[in-house]
């Protein structure tokens, strides 16, 4: 299984939808999460990161879910420009207490007109 | 956050041959990486570009053939050597911002190996 597991997609969506992606997590000792932002030939962004309280920026949502081991990235109203991968990162210490980043692969979104 | 400037931002190279990419940082920053991105794929960690002391390399890359320089807090280079089409790829320069685990990138430097 891998460390962080994202459905691929494509997820094609109507402007206006409200479209949501989730990431899992198989580290329960995980202690950071985050979203980033990929577009097309370019560096990933950081989007958000994910409280255990949940967060909201806008028209974007993330939630965590430690008892399930996965987070959520809620996008409502989506716009034409949300069209993207979106990454799950996942953070913890490893054995030699140094912090580890395991990336998703990501999910593809396409909002059309 | 941070603003990270890459050179070159691309470049094609002979098999064999060797490329230097460079990153620079507007600010001084604790913790750099190197990551490459192959077409499809997400991002796989290359190294910890450690100041003043060797890099901290993952499994599966080797200072040989990765070897990356980390003079001060804010620059660092990483050397594709011996340079082979398989290595065609994205690779970025990322910072850690204080203490958190929030990663800023570089507009990434596309290899590619003929």
């Amino acid at each position: 299984r891998k460390e962080v597991e994202q459905d691929p997609g494509p997820f094609n969506v109507p402007e206006g939808a409200t479209v949501a992606f989730n990431c899992t997590y198989s580290n329960s000792a995980s202690q950071s999460f985050f979203w980033y932002r990929q577009d097309c030939r370019k560096e990933p962004k950081l989007l958000m990161s994910v409280y255990s309280s949940g967060n909201e920026d806008g028209r974007f949502t993330a939630q965590l879910n430690r008892a399930s081991q996965y987070i959520s990235l809620l996008i409502r109203d989506s716009k034409l420009s949300d069209s993207a991968t979106y990454l799950c990162v996942v953070a913890h210490y490893n054995a030699g207490n140094n912090r580890k980043l395991i990336w998703g692969l990501g999910t593809s979104l396409a909002v059309n007109p | 956050s941070a603003v990270i400037s890459q050179k070159p931002s691309r470049d094609i190279c002979q098999r064999g041959t060797s490329l230097t990419i460079q990153c620079q940082v507007d600010s001084q920053v604790t913790m750099m990486f190197w990551y490459r991105q192959q077409p499809g794929q997400s991002l796989t960690l290359i190294a910890t570009a450690n100041q003043g002391s060797e890099a901290t390399y993952e499994s599966g890359f080797v200072i040989d053939k990765f070897p990356i320089s980390r003079p001060n807090l804010t620059f660092s280079t990483l050397t594709v050597s011996n340079m082979s089409p398989e290595d065609s790829s994205i690779y970025l320069c990322s910072v850690l911002i204080g203490g958190t685990y929030e990663q800023y990138f570089g507009p990434g430097t596309r290899l590619t190996v003929t």
